[in-house]
């Protein structure tokens, strides 16, 4: 079946330091996404991308943060100067983008730890 | 208002028995889609099953089935004959139609706990 893989599974960083965590969304797929789970809390939305631009982000998603598809397959999620309230863990998605279908598949997670 | 609303942070259920998970969501968008997502302790996110606001019946996967009432706008979970790898966080969520908008919103979660 196939999957969304994320890289790296855990990145530990100082703080100010930049962070690129990277995806492989599923080849067929087109809405891509980022999520943030703090530790013990629920699930934010960060990002959504469409059509090599961003369709919609959450007020999360500031300055220090930036996506991008920089060929056909990696979507990557990168922070610029990190905080140490930017540790979490960071799941990336994809989708085909129909609303109405059940075709919304998360990657295993980044786990990143600012210290 | 919540959109997501998990009013159980925390469930013990004896192995074996079945166990309902509770979501309630708000919106008012005629074509939206209900999933639930399960969390073990290693955190990744494993899709348990999908119910579309258009879906005549009830969306069911092996074990899990989901109770859909959309006139009170729940979407409650039901895992039958628990098993002890069934203990881990599970999360309802809601994906609201219109261009732009594909976006989860996530509850807050409940922690489910399979008692031996």
């Amino acid at each position: 079946e196939p999957e969304v893989t994320q890289t790296p599974s855990h990145q530990v960083t100082q703080m100010g330091q930049e962070v690129i965590l990277r995806c492989v969304p599923i080849s067929n797929h087109l809405y891509f996404y980022w999520y943030r789970q703090i530790l013990g809390q629920k699930v934010e939305f960060l990002v959504s991308f469409y059509n090599n631009e961003i369709s919609e982000k959450s007020e999360i998603f500031d300055d220090q943060f930036s996506v991008e598809r920089p060929d056909g397959s990696n979507f990557t999620l990168k922070i610029r100067s990190t905080k140490l309230e930017d540790s979490a863990m960071y799941f990336c998605a994809s989708s085909t983008g129909r609303a109405n279908t059940g075709e919304l598949f998360f990657g295993e997670g980044s786990r990143l730890t600012v210290l | 208002a919540q959109k997501i609303t998990q009013t159980q942070p925390g469930m013990f259920v004896q192995e074996k028995e079945a166990v309902t998970l509770d979501c309630t969501y708000d919106t008012s968008d005629p074509s939206y889609g209900l999933f639930w997502y399960k969390q073990p302790s290693s955190g990744e996110m494993i899709f348990l099953i999908y119910q579309g606001s258009y879906d005549q019946q009830n969306a069911t996967e092996g074990r899990y089935s989901l109770n859909f009432q959309k006139a009170r706008k729940s979407a409650n979970l039901v895992i039958s004959a628990s098993q002890l790898g069934d203990s881990a966080m599970y999360f309802c969520a809601m994906r609201e139609s219109g261009f732009g908008n594909e976006k989860l919103t996530f509850g807050t979660g409940t922690r489910l706990t399979i008692i031996p």
